[in-house]
Formats: structure tokens, C-alpha cells, sequence
């Protein structure tokens, strides 16, 4: 089965600071993994995906991801969070192996001035 | 535009009492796909459909059913709905699975 653990629920940063949100996962095939952001109120939109071509994936808005097998992670990174990108984040695994999205339980990033 | 449209946004209704979600996408996705999301749970697969007629269960399809009939849309049948199943649901479509998910605005729904 795969599985996705974001390992924190909340982070807060200050506006102009690194932002890093973890997330593990685990997968039996080659996944595809994703990260969405969801701001209040709003859908959830997406913010980059890996599908093995590059195990650097850079997305919008500056933030970017890095695949790594042997820690089975992808955490996510910005080099300096701004106020509007407070929002919760999802991380996804997609695996054709069984042909269902799962999404961990997201992190609140919570951005102070 | 290119969207996905979720109708209604907001419902609320009483225990027992068939309801029906619509979802609707204009890009001619093969993929759609519905979730709830809880507090603290993130969001959880209902059912999803990778073509028209074909249809299957995610993680958490008890009390709900769905059709595609047509390509465009993938409703959401709520035959006897509980307390349980108040949640925030969303519908979802890509152009196949495992590609870039479009996202509804949500129905937030509250049965009593």
C-alpha cells in the first residue's frame, strides 16, 4: 500500500525566512509525487510534481522539491516565504500501481510579518 | 475558462434525505475523482473514474455512490446521508491519472 506522512501540522516562519515542509512517503512502484496548496476557502491548486525525470522539481511561486529515494522523501522548500504564501500544504502520492491518489493530512504554514 | 464546477457550494440537510452533488469539467478529462476533507485527516479519495462507465472505489466509499455517463460530468449521490458525513467535499479531474488535478471550489455540506 503507499502512504504519505507530512511531519509536521503547522510550521510558522518568519516573512523573508526559509520555509521547509517534510513529507515522507511509501510506495511499492515508481511514484509520482505532488505538492498542492490549498489557501482559505479555495480549492487546492498545484505547486510542482515528480514523475523521475529530475529529482530537483521547481514549481511556481518559487518553491521547489527535492525527490529522495533512499530517505523515500520530498520535502518542500522556499528561500524566502512572503506574507500570501500562508496556506496549508498537501503532499501526494500517485502510484499506477494502484491507481488511487493519497494525500497526507497537510501542514499549516503560518507566515508572521 | 478551463474549470471544474461543484454545485452547490454550501448545503445543508437532514438525516435520510437523498442528496446529489454535481461536478462538471470542460476540458475533456478522462480522469475525475471526489474527495472529503476533514480537519486534521487532509483529504481522503471517495471514489474516482478513469473514463466514461468506469468507475471505482478510493479509501472511503461507504455511503456514497457516483456515475459517468457522459465524459463532462461525475455526480455525487448521497443515498441516505448521517451525521458523519458532514465534510467539505471536493471534486477533482485530470486529463489522465496521475497528471496535474483540477480542482471544484468545494461543497461544504452539513446533514443534521
Amino acid at each position: 500500500a503507499q502512504s504519505v506522512t507530512q511531519l509536521d501540522s503547522h510550521v510558522s516562519v518568519s516573512e523573508g525566512t526559509p520555509v521547509l515542509l517534510r513529507c515522507n512517503y511509501s510506495s511499492s512502484y515508481s511514484p509520482s509525487l505532488f505538492w498542492y496548496v490549498q489557501h482559505p476557502n479555495k480549492g487546492l491548486q498545484l505547486l510542482l510534481k515528480y514523475t523521475s525525470a529530475a529529482t530537483l522539481v521547481k514549481g511556481i511561486n518559487g518553491f521547489e522539491a527535492e525527490f529522495k529515494k533512499s530517505e523515500t522523501s520530498f520535502h518542500l522548500t522556499k528561500p524566502s516565504a512572503h506574507m500570501s504564501d500562508a496556506a496549508e500544504y498537501f503532499c501526494v502520492v500517485s502510484d499506477r500501481g494502484y491507481s488511487t491518489l493519497t494525500f497526507g493530512k497537510g501542514t499549516m504554514l503560518l507566515v508572521s510579518p | 475558462e478551463a474549470q471544474v464546477t461543484q454545485n452547490p457550494r454550501y448545503l445543508i440537510t437532514v438525516t435520510g434525505k437523498k442528496l446529489t452533488v454535481t461536478c462538471s469539467q470542460n476540458m475533456n478529462h478522462e480522469y475525475m475523482s471526489w474527495y472529503r476533507q476533514d480537519p486534521g485527516l487532509g483529504l481522503r479519495q471517495i471514489y474516482y473514474s478513469m473514463n466514461v462507465e468506469v468507475t471505482d472505489k478510493g479509501d472511503v466509499p461507504e455511503g456514497y455512490k457516483v456515475s459517468r455517463k457522459e465524459k463532462r460530468n461525475f455526480p455525487l449521490i448521497l443515498e441516505s446521508p448521517s451525521p458523519n458525513q458532514t465534510s467539505l467535499y471536493f471534486c477533482a479531474s485530470s486529463d489522465t491519472f496521475g497528471e496535474k488535478l483540477f480542482f471544484g471550489s468545494g461543497t461544504q455540506l452539513s446533514v443534521l
